[in-house]
């Protein structure tokens, strides 16, 4: 069973079409819930860090919420430029290392 | 901007051949992760390294696999015999710390294909 499970696999917005994304996790001990963005044949790219239920982080045109269970990646008025993979990953244990889901490929028509 | 820096950026290797993929992690960062993906699928964890030892591994990190820092700022991962299965992008990462707060950056990606 995935600890780290993504929707949708794959969305399509218009440009300015506003939308979320899900993250949902099952291990227990949250340490960190991270967003990533990855273009293809590229590494992962930094986003976002949560820790705590309720918390929120902002960049630009994402905003991030995390709650007892699940995470939302909002994209508000998205352009063709956030057009990528976005991808969870929690972190638990002592050492840091991630788990990741399989990520959402987010397409943005201009 | 720091960052990690991955070479090479494409390897090709025959069936039972040894690979070493090389990393340069962010100059202050302290610990140290290899990370995969095989093509469509998701980012897979192998190993963490910290204070010049392995301090977590995954089931995918197996004997044939082993990890170094050889120089103080060199990171490689060795691929001892490699299988077709093998074939994937590997991550290199780097993070100030191990523990909250730490934030882990990746590079750019070692795309290793075995024939």
């Amino acid at each position: 069973e995935d600890q780290v499970t993504q929707s949708p696999e794959a969305l399509r917005l218009q440009e300015g079409e506003s939308s979320s994304l899900n993250c949902s996790y099952t291990v227990s001990g949250l340490r960190g819930l991270f967003w990533y963005r990855q273009d293809p044949g590229k590494g992962p790219e930094f986003l976002f860090t949560l820790y705590s239920a309720g918390e929120e982080k902002e960049k630009e045109r994402l905003k991030a919420t995390l709650t007892k269970k699940e995470s939302f990646l909002h994209i508000t008025a998205p352009k063709p430029e956030d057009s990528a993979t976005y991808l969870c990953a929690v972190q638990e244990g002592s050492q840091g290392n991630l788990i990741f889901g399989k990520g959402t490929k987010l397409s943005v028509k201009p | 901007e720091p960052e990690v820096t991955q070479t090479p950026s494409h390897q090709v290797t025959q069936m039972g051949q040894e690979v070493i993929l090389r990393c340069v992690p962010i100059s202050n960062h302290l610990y140290f992760y290899w990370y995969r993906q095989i093509l469509g699928q998701k980012v897979e964890f192998l190993v963490s390294f910290y204070n010049n030892e392995i301090s977590e591994k995954s089931e995918i990190f197996d004997d044939q696999f082993s990890v170094e820092r050889p120089d103080g700022s060199n990171f490689t991962l060795k691929i001892r015999s490699t299988k077709l299965e093998d074939s994937a992008m590997y991550f290199c990462a780097s993070s100030p710390q191990g523990q909250r707060n730490t934030e882990a950056f990746f590079g750019q990606g070692t795309r290793l294909t075995v024939v």
